[in-house]
């Protein structure tokens, strides 16, 4: 069955470091999504990919980074770490507007 | 720019009563709308959804009516159970342009036996 897959589930790093969290998807899906959900914010999206070596600034995308070099997979790489980028990482793929989204199971990532 | 408003939760209720979770959005032209839910420790998963005005989408006892006149699109479920637990999102998408999800803020709903 196809599915979607994050890794890894749960991740705590140091400030200041980098961190790629990954995100692949066996759909075939064009569209692949990063958001990311916090208490009283509810999910905000990162980066957005409509397809290979294609990628978009979200709303809150500083301090973030992607790369599209194949259909399945789009790793989002924290450059520099934040305790201000504690939270939990959802990766999404679409085939269109309409059908809606399928999410991953997300990753819980702690900056200390 | 685009948005969706959800009523604040946290809502609780017992089980078998009847559920109303409002959500209203605000959009140009004729976004499709969405209901996602989300159960403790895992990712969101799509419930219904609905791509037109009147449409009607259903799923597992749960429904939603797009109302274009009141920009609107509440779920319902006529009788819940405890296993109806977990965080509903009403979200959006635009019919034209980028083709990026836009989510309520959630609401935490807890059903007690």
């Amino acid at each position: 069955d196809a599915e979607i897959t994050q890794s890894p589930r749960h991740k705590i790093t140091e400030t200041g470091r980098q961190v790629t969290l990954a995100c692949h998807q066996t759909w075939n899906h064009n569209n692949m999504f990063w958001y990311r959900q916090d208490l009283g914010h509810g999910l905000r999206l990162i980066h957005y990919s409509y397809g290979v070596h294609d990628t978009n600034k979200g709303e809150v995308s500083d301090g973030y980074s992607v790369s599209r070099s194949n259909t399945e997979d789009l790793p989002l790489t924290l450059e520099s770490a934040a305790s201000s980028q504690t939270s939990v990482y959802f990766c999404a793929s679409s085939e269109s507007r309409v059908r809606g989204y399928t999410f991953g199971s997300g990753t819980r990532l702690t900056v200390v | 720019g685009d948005s969706v408003t959800q009523m604040e939760g946290p809502v609780t209720l017992s089980e078998e009563a009847f559920l109303t979770i409002n959500c209203t959005y605000t959009a140009t032209g004729y976004p499709s709308l969405f209901w996602y839910v989300q159960y403790p420790g895992e990712g969101l998963q799509l419930l219904l959804k609905a791509t037109k005005a009147d449409d009607k989408g259903s799923n597992k006892g749960f429904e939603a009516t797009y109302r274009k006149e009141t920009t609107s699109f509440h779920l319902e479920k006529g009788s819940v159970q405890v296993s109806d637990s977990a965080v509903y999102f009403c979200a959006l998408i635009k019919s034209q342009g980028a083709q990026k999800l836009v989510f309520g803020q959630g609401t935490r709903l807890t059903i007690n036996p």
